[in-house]
């Protein structure tokens, strides 16, 4: 058990819709990662958020925002959902500080009908 | 951008059979980690290298940070069937920045 909790495990829905993912990052950890996972481009980085605030972006796209709550969890908003949206949705917690290493949730597994 | 190229993709093996597989870049990195994801799971780190030329080992695993910084090799000695799985090298993807950029994964299967 990593310590980071992601919520929900399996989402279904259909194009257009609207979801949100949620993560509870380890006892201690500041910083909340996002990752995207897909059979063609594997693991993505999509957001980072360090106590609060917005840390770095990779390649989010503009329908896509996140963020960290006082209490440290965050949430990924998708929206106008597209086929191609379908993947695994990871979250990953770190103490923040250089060197410390990131530790994984079980993911979100999204799909798109 | 900056890339890691894993290899070998898949492995098939016998159980008790030694593993290696690696991952190298053209790019230099402080920080090489490796992680294995079995299926319905996120990835778990396995080891984490800090130092060119620094060798690890976490149990039957060995890993080593290459000394020009450019690559990482990972063994797995005596493989038994819950090795299965796929494994990730990773580093971080900006100088000073954390946001990971992965290999794409090493694919073991054991045959009993």
């Amino acid at each position: 058990d990593s310590g980071v909790t992601q919520t929900p495990k399996h989402l279904i829905t259909a194009t257009g819709q609207r979801v949100t993912l949620r993560c509870s990052p380890r006892s201690g950890d500041l910083s909340v990662y996002w990752y995207q996972q897909s059979l063609d481009q594997g693991l993505q980085f999509l957001i980072q958020y360090y106590n609060g605030e917005e840390r770095a972006k990779g390649n989010i796209l503009e329908r896509f925002s996140a963020q960290q709550f006082p209490d440290l969890h965050s949430e990924l908003n998708l929206s106008s959902l597209e086929l191609g949206d379908s993947a695994l949705y990871f979250c990953a917690s770190s103490p923040g500080v250089k060197n410390q290493p990131q530790h994984f949730g079980d993911g979100t597994r999204l799909s798109i009908l | 951008g900056q890339q890691l190229n894993q290899s070998p993709q898949s492995m098939f093996i016998q159980e008790g059979e030694d593993v290696s597989m690696n991952c190298t870049s053209s790019s230099i990195f402080n920080t090489w980690l490796w992680y294995k994801q079995d299926p319905g799971e996120g990835p778990v780190l396995l080891i984490a290298l800090y130092k060119a030329g620094e060798l690890t080992s976490n149990g039957r695993l060995t890993a080593q940070f290459g000394i020009t910084r450019k690559d990482s090799f990972l063994n797995i000695s005596a493989s038994i069937p819950s090795d299965v799985g796929i494994y990730f090298c990773a580093a971080p993807g900006v100088q000073g920045a954390q946001k990971l950029v992965f290999g794409q994964g090493t694919r073991l299967t054991i045959n009993p």
